[in-house]
C-alpha cells in the first residue's frame, strides 16, 4: 500500500530564506506526482505537476525534483516571502485510469516578515 | 473557463442527523469526480471519486456514500452523522481521457458534527 510522507512537518523561516519541503513515498511506480498549496480553510491549488519520466518541473520561484527509484520528491522554494506561508501537500496518483491521489499530511510553512 | 462549486461552506449538524454536499462544475463535460475528507491533523483521503454518470466507486468503507444524478454533479451523503465524521470536505474535478493533468479542488465545505 503507498504510503506518502511529509517532512518537516511545520517550518518556519524568515524572510528572504531559500528553502527545501520533502515528499517520500514507499512505492515507486507511480504515475505522476503533483506538489498543491492550501491556504488555511481553503481548496487546494496546484503548483507542479511532474510525470513518472521528468525529472524536475519549475514554475517561477518553485523547483521541483523527482527521483522515483528512491521515492522522493522536493520542493524547492527560492527567497521565501510571507505571501508564500501556507501548507504544501505532495499527491502521487498510481492508477492511469481513475487518476486518483494518495496525499502526504503536508508541511506547514511560515515565512516571517 | 471551468469553475467548480461546493456548498455549504459551513455546516454544524447534530449527531445522527443526515448530510447533503453538493459539488458541481462547469465549463466541462464528463470530468472525473472526487470527494476528499480533511480531519483534523490528518492527510487528505480519498472518499469517493467517479468517472461518469451513476458510476461511483468508494475508497474505504465508511457512514457515507456518494451520488452523480448528473454529468456534472456530486453529491456526498449520510443517513446519520457520526462525531468522526467532522472535517473539511472537499471535492475535485479532473478532464476525463489519457492525457496528463492536474486535480481542480473546490473551495471546501467545513462539517462540524456535536
Amino acid at each position: 500500500k503507498q504510503e506518502v510522507t511529509q517532512i518537516p512537518a511545520a517550518l518556519s523561516v524568515p524572510e528572504g530564506e531559500n528553502l527545501v519541503l520533502n515528499c517520500s513515498f514507499t512505492d515507486s511506480a507511480i504515475y505522476n506526482l503533483q506538489w498543491f498549496r492550501q491556504d488555511p480553510g481553503k481548496g487546494l491549488t496546484s503548483l507542479l505537476l511532474i510525470q513518472s519520466s521528468q525529472r524536475e518541473q519549475t514554475s517561477g520561484r518553485l523547483n521541483a525534483s523527482l527521483d522515483k527509484s528512491s521515492g522522493r520528491s522536493t520542493l524547492y522554494i527560492a527567497a521565501s516571502q510571507p505571501g508564500d506561508s501556507a501548507t504544501y501537500l505532495c499527491a502521487v496518483s498510481q492508477d492511469a485510469g481513475t487518476y486518483k491521489y494518495i496525499f502526504g499530511t503536508g508541511t506547514r510553512l511560515k515565512v516571517l516578515a | 473557463s471551468q469553475t467548480i462549486h461546493q456548498w455549504p461552506a459551513t455546516l454544524v449538524q447534530p449527531v445522527g442527523s443526515p448530510l447533503s454536499l453538493e459539488c458541481t462544475v462547469e465549463g466541462t463535460s464528463n470530468p472525473n469526480l472526487y470527494w476528499y475528507r480533511q480531519a483534523a491533523g490528518r492527510g487528505l483521503q480519498l472518499l469517493f471519486y467517479s468517472v461518469g454518470i451513476g458510476q461511483i466507486s468508494s475508497e474505504v468503507p465508511q457512514n457515507l456514500s456518494a451520488s452523480r444524478p448528473q454529468d456534472r454533479q456530486f453529491i456526498l451523503s449520510s443517513k446519520k452523522l457520526l462525531l468522526s465524521d467532522s472535517g473539511f470536505y472537499l471535492c475535485a474535478w479532473r478532464p476525463s481521457g489519457p492525457w496528463l493533468d492536474t486535480q481542480y479542488f473546490g473551495p471546501g465545505t467545513r462539517l462540524t458534527v456535536l
